[in-house]
């Protein structure tokens, strides 16, 4: 089976910084995901690491580590539009998992 | 956006009714996935399909079926719909193994579903 944890929820300042940690453990591995979802919408891709390090994309960036089965999404600059859903997801053989997701709210 | 529809958007029917969401793309993609999303629990894969007529079971599936008779398509049914089925729906699509490695799930914008 799998088992995804996140925090539920986190709240920062406008203009800090946040980081959101994932641990997982699962049969398989194919890569890690990162979604954001603001309310009533649709997932929308964040990030992808299947490879150990940090891939920075802008503003947001994700970390892997295989042998500990961890990850952490790092939000910087934060804006007022940052504050959504932040789903962490393991891909195993094409069926991607997610956990519970980590709601974020930014205050000014 | 990638060309991904879902219908109907909403919808509100009876326990014991049957009910059939459709998933529709424009983009060629080889696989396709039906979630469905709770408070707490996240988004829980109920099944997906990986070619026309190829489909297989994901963690949720009881209650659930589906079919792929056509690349672009993908149907989920629920036979005899439960009070416990009123759920966001959510399908996604992927192009399957990549150069750069990334299978990304592109997903639709979801069907809320009530069951009274």
């Amino acid at each position: 089976g799998q088992n995804i944890d996140q925090p539920t929820e986190m709240t920062a300042t406008e203009g800090a910084i946040v980081q959101i940690n994932c641990t997982y453990q699962t049969s398989g591995f194919n890569g890690l995901f990162w979604y954001q979802q603001h309310a009533g919408e649709a997932p929308t891709f964040l990030s992808y690491n299947v490879l150990d390090g940090l891939e920075e994309k802008g503003r947001f960036s994700s970390f892997l580590s295989r042998s500990k089965g961890y990850s952490y999404l790092l939000l910087k600059e934060l804006q007022m539009k940052d504050s959504a859903s932040y789903l962490c997801a393991v891909m195993d053989d094409y069926k991607l998992s997610f956990g519970a997701g980590t709601t974020v709210t930014v205050r000014a | 956006d990638a060309g991904i529809t879902q219908s109907p958007r909403h919808k509100v029917t009876e326990t014991g009714t049957p009910v059939t969401l459709r998933c529709h793309q424009t983009e060629n993609h080889r696989y396709m996935y039906w979630y469905r999303q709770d408070p707490g629990h996240g988004l829980r894969l109920i099944h997906y399909s990986y070619g026309v007529k190829d489909t297989d079971k994901g963690e949720v599936s009881d209650g659930y079926s589906v079919s792929r008779s056509k690349t672009e398509d993908f149907l989920l049914t629920l036979e005899s719909a439960t009070s416990s089925q009123t759920s966001v729906y959510f399908c996604a699509i992927s192009p399957g193994q990549q150069s750069s490695g990334a299978n990304v799930l592109t997903f639709g914008a979801g069907s809320r579903l009530t069951v009274l």
